[in-house]
């Protein structure tokens, strides 16, 4: 079993549609979570960045961690096609020597107009 | 806040130069810094971790001598492939550790 599991698409939808976007993970010992979106040939840019569970908004973004079922989600209100991109799920066990990424292998968001 | 650049963005060279990439933050100063590789529509592969001052620690399967990395400032880490072959063409990734990480647009290395 992988460290983080992400569906990696292709996911469709029309444009003003509410997107959700998941990984599971099985390590306990993360305890930071972030997303990226990463457009192609760029690098990726932070989103979300959280640590505690229950949600963190931020404008049409909302992140949501469950450390209980080891579950984190993005939610994407009136989706734009610019929002169109590889959307990458994070995690980290800490800082100091722990601070490495796991990442999720992505997935590919498409916004249709 | 918390930008990082990369220079160059795109680099063409012969098999057998090397070729040195640049990776900056530009408003905040990184103790840790991190070098990634990503081959297409695949995810990022963590190649090393930079510190400033000290060796980076190059992840399993990653050949040190291959990919020289310099952390010589709070700002600055360079990876410099040496003696690079086509099998060497991917898209780097550098990242700077504040809260958490912050990643540069990339550079594309193609080795002909």
């Amino acid at each position: 079993q992988k460290e983080v599991e992400q569906d990696p698409g292709p996911l469709s939808v029309p444009e003003g549609a509410i997107v959700s976007l998941n990984c599971t993970y099985s390590n306990s010992a993360f305890q930071y979570f972030m997303w990226y979106r990463q457009y192609s040939r760029k690098g990726p840019e932070l989103l979300m960045y959280t640590y505690s569970s229950g949600n963190k908004e931020d404008g049409r973004f909302t992140a949501q961690v469950d450390k209980s079922s080891k579950y984190i989600s993005l939610f994407i209100r009136d989706s734009q096609p610019s929002d169109s991109a590889t959307y990458l799920c994070a995690m980290s066990a800490g800082g100091g020597s722990n601070y490495k990424l796991t990442f999720g292998k992505g997935t590919l968001l498409t916004v249709n107009p | 806040g918390a930008v990082v650049s990369q220079h160059p963005s795109r680099v063409i060279c012969k098999s057998g130069t090397s070729v040195k990439i640049e990776c900056r933050s530009l408003d905040f100063q990184a103790t840790t810094m991190f070098w990634y590789r990503q081959f297409p529509k695949q995810s990022l592969m963590l190649m090393a971790t930079s510190n400033e001052g000290s060796k980076a620690t190059y992840e399993q399967g990653v050949e040190k001598d291959k990919f020289l990395i310099n952390h010589a400032s709070l700002t600055l880490s360079t990876l410099t492939v040496t003696s690079a072959h086509p099998e060497d063409s991917s898209f780097y990734i550098c990242s700077a550790k504040a809260d958490t990480q912050y990643f540069g647009p990339g550079t594309r290395l193609t080795v002909l």
